[in-house]
């Protein structure tokens, strides 16, 4: 059974970054791209860019490009999703979601990150 | 970027009802969209992917159709577990998925 579990809690000042990790088990790691998706409070989802650990590319979405970074340690089969210059609008729950090969819907969650930026 | 419209935002219905919520996208997308369903405080969850096949372990009474533009996910008879949001998202293009903005499915 495949299980994505992601790093706890975070408060942050604006203008600081935050780095969350997203742990695999259960499953072939490198093989399936991973996403990372927000949602701001009492908003939709937002995808945010994804990574394929097995080539170590990754692409982001344009809005975020410049200040999100993603990447992978295939040792340790985790993700990270690296976010920077944070604002008051970067609030919000941090999923990251396998994608399966296919059609790429994203079949595993994590269980979602809160990030707080707050001064 | 593919942008994706889903109505109605809002919905009322009851029990045994059976419900509709369409998506569409700003250009094709083929068979490349997916349904999830999300509850209050939790991760989403995946329901339909490829436009109309079922997630193991989703019950029956959820279908998908569509092809191209025009999407919708069916739920033939209201359960009370089913009172949630459902969002639609095409992954069609791997440099930018994009999510419709949601439908919550509220009781009547």
């Amino acid at each position: 059974q495949v299980q994505l579990v992601q790093s706890g809690a975070e408060v942050k000042k604006p203008g600081s970054s935050v780095k969350v990790s997203c742990k695999a088990s259960g499953g072939t790691f490198s093989s399936y791209a991973i996403s990372w998706v927000r949602q701001a409070p009492g908003q939709g989802l937002e995808w945010m860019g994804r990574i394929i650990p097995i080539l170590g590319i990754a692409n982001y979405a344009q809005k975020f490009q410049g200040r999100v970074t993603i990447t992978a340690d295939k040792s340790t089969s985790t993700a990270y999703m690296e976010l920077s210059s944070l604002r008051s609008e970067d609030t919000a729950v941090y999923y990251c979601a396998r994608e399966r090969d296919g059609y790429n819907p994203f079949d595993y969650w994590g269980q979602g990150t809160l990030v707080t930026v707050s001064s | 970027d593919i942008q994706m419209t889903q109505s109605p935002s809002s919905l009322s219905a009851s029990v045994g009802d059976r419900v509709t919520i369409t998506c569409r996208a700003s250009q094709s997308i083929s068979s490349y969209l997916n349904w999830y369903q999300q509850k209050p405080g939790k991760a989403p969850k995946l329901l339909i992917y490829a436009a109309s096949s079922l997630q193991s372990g989703v019950p029956s009474r959820f279908s998908g159709s569509g092809s191209g533009t025009d999407f919708t996910l069916t739920i033939s008879s209201l359960q009370p577990e089913d009172f949630a949001t459902y969002y639609c998202q095409q992954s069609y293009s791997t440099e930018m998925y994009t999510f419709g903005q949601g439908t919550k499915l509220e009781i009547k």
